[in-house]
């Protein structure tokens, strides 16, 4: 079975940080475009990072120069570490397998996600 | 930025009944959009991809099409396990985006 399992979340003052981790369980991490989703609570879905072999790495505007993507092959896990939080940055944080591929017509849909974990920014 | 607005954003409906969701894109995003169901709690699910194609395992009472800025979802006979939250997500370029999702509640 392939499963994703996200850990890392808590609660956090504002300008801290916080390192996310996504394990994949019958995933190879490396070999996959892989990706950040976040949602407020109540609100709707929004992306945040993708990144691939080869240090390739998208970000949403929002984020970009606070958070970076980063991948452990020796792990299998790939890593969202957050800096300078700030209280919109709020949400359950979910992992995902997808988001990119060779050229935009071959960009691969999030088919398995994790569970999620939840950060919370607040003083 | 591609923007993605979603019609309706709350749609009542009845088991056995036909309904269809609306997302429209923007800009043009050829075939380039998914569409999830999510359910509260838990992680959104794949339903379609490349806006008709049926990921594996779904009910084929769901269906997508469209193409360039306009595209559907709909649910041919809806069942109580299909009461959910929908949003559709364009995978065109970057940065992704998501629509604002559609909620599918029981008349």
């Amino acid at each position: 079975e392939e499963l994703l399992v996200e850990s890392g979340g808590g609660l956090i003052q504002p300008g801290g940080s916080l390192r996310l981790a996504c394990t994949g369980s019958g995933i190879n991490i490396m070999a996959n475009y892989m990706s950040w989703v976040r949602q407020a609570p109540g609100k709707g879905l929004e992306w945040v990072s993708v990144t691939h072999d080869g240090g390739y790495s998208h970000y949403t505007d929002s984020v970009k120069g606070r958070f970076t993507i980063s991948r452990d092959r020796s792990r299998n896990t790939l890593y969202l570490q957050m800096d300078k939080l700030r209280p919109a940055d709020t949400a359950f944080y979910f992992c995902a397998r997808g988001g990119g591929g060779p050229n935009p017509s071959n960009f691969a849909a999030f088919d398995i996600w994790g569970q999620g974990t939840m950060v919370t920014v607040s003083s | 930025d591609i923007q993605l607005t979603q019609s309706p954003s709350l749609l009542s409906a009845s088991v056995g009944d036909r309904v269809t969701i609306t997302c429209r894109a923007s800009q043009h995003i050829s075939v380039h959009l998914a569409w999830y169901q999510q359910k509260p709690g838990k992680a959104p699910k794949l339903l379609i991809h490349g806006a008709s194609s049926l990921q594996s395992g779904v009910p084929s009472r769901f269906s997508g099409s469209g193409s360039g800025t306009e595209f559907t979802l709909s649910i041919s006979s809806l069942q109580p396990e299909d009461f959910a939250t929908y949003y559709c997500q364009q995978l065109n370029w970057y940065p992704l985006s998501f629509g604002p999702g559609t909620k599918l509640e029981i008349k």
